[in-house]
């Protein structure tokens, strides 16, 4: 139990152009999802953390305008990287808990590879 | 906030030798300590955890150790085989409200 998708895997786009990336929890109710942006050989750098139905909530120094966060629902948040450089290539990575899940770990999504041309 | 140091950042071993991978802390107020594991073009899968009333935790291959006085925690890897080989990530979390602050991390890579 307990899986985070997220899609699309890889995605490369032309710069100045929008994503979307997608991250769902397949079995459980995601009432609180993590979005990460990881550099080559680096660490995880947390971006947001986004709690179903309210605004995400923004990391110092995540430009909220250019990564826009929906959780819309208890299974679904999405991150769209607008006006896309290619700054903004990286590996993003979501995380998802729900309310049986506090105190514990969050659960990982397989990432998604963006390249920006 | 919390800052969390790991070290090696890359470990190098034989099959079958032991690897051990130790981070530090800051924050005294942390009590979660999980262990992930990042293969290339993945993300992190959770491997082992250990909360701060637990000194020591073990599953199969694979043991954490803790130490709150000292702010450190180790995990440690018996019978290395060639599918460990990985990026590994310590992280430190306060319980209640799960935001964990990650190590840089160890690129393990265990030669046949």
């Amino acid at each position: 139990g307990a899986v985070v998708s997220q899609h699309p895997s890889r995605v490369i786009c032309k710069s100045g152009t929008s994503v979307k990336i997608e991250c769902r929890s397949l079995d459980f109710q995601a009432t609180t999802m993590f979005w990460y942006r990881q550099f080559p050989k680096q660490s995880l750098m947390l971006m947001a953390t986004s709690n179903e139905g309210s605004k995400a909530t923004y990391e110092q120094g995540v430009e909220k305008d250019k990564f826009l966060i929906n959780h819309a629902s208890l299974t679904l948040s999405t991150l769209t990287v607008t006006s896309a450089h290619p700054e903004d290539s990286s590996f993003y990575i979501c995380s998802a808990r729900g309310e049986q899940h506090l105190n514990t770990e969050a659960f990982f999504g397989q990432g998604t590879r963006l390249t920006v041309v | 906030g919390e800052n969390v140091e790991q070290h090696p950042s890359t470990l190098s071993v034989q099959e079958g030798d032991s690897a051990v991978i130790k981070c530090t802390y800051s924050d005294s107020a942390s009590n979660y300590f999980p262990w992930y594991k990042q293969e290339l073009g993945k993300g992190p899968q959770l491997i082992i955890d250990i909360r701060s009333n637990v000194g020591e935790k073990k599953d199969q291959r694979i043991a954490v150790t803790l130490n709150k006085t000292a702010k450190h925690f180790s995990l440690h890897i018996t019978e290395t085989q060639p599918e460990d080989s990985a990026v590994y990530f310590c992280a430190a979390s306060w319980g209640g409200s799960y935001i964990p602050t990650f190590g840089r991390g160890t690129s393990l890579i265990v030669h046949p």
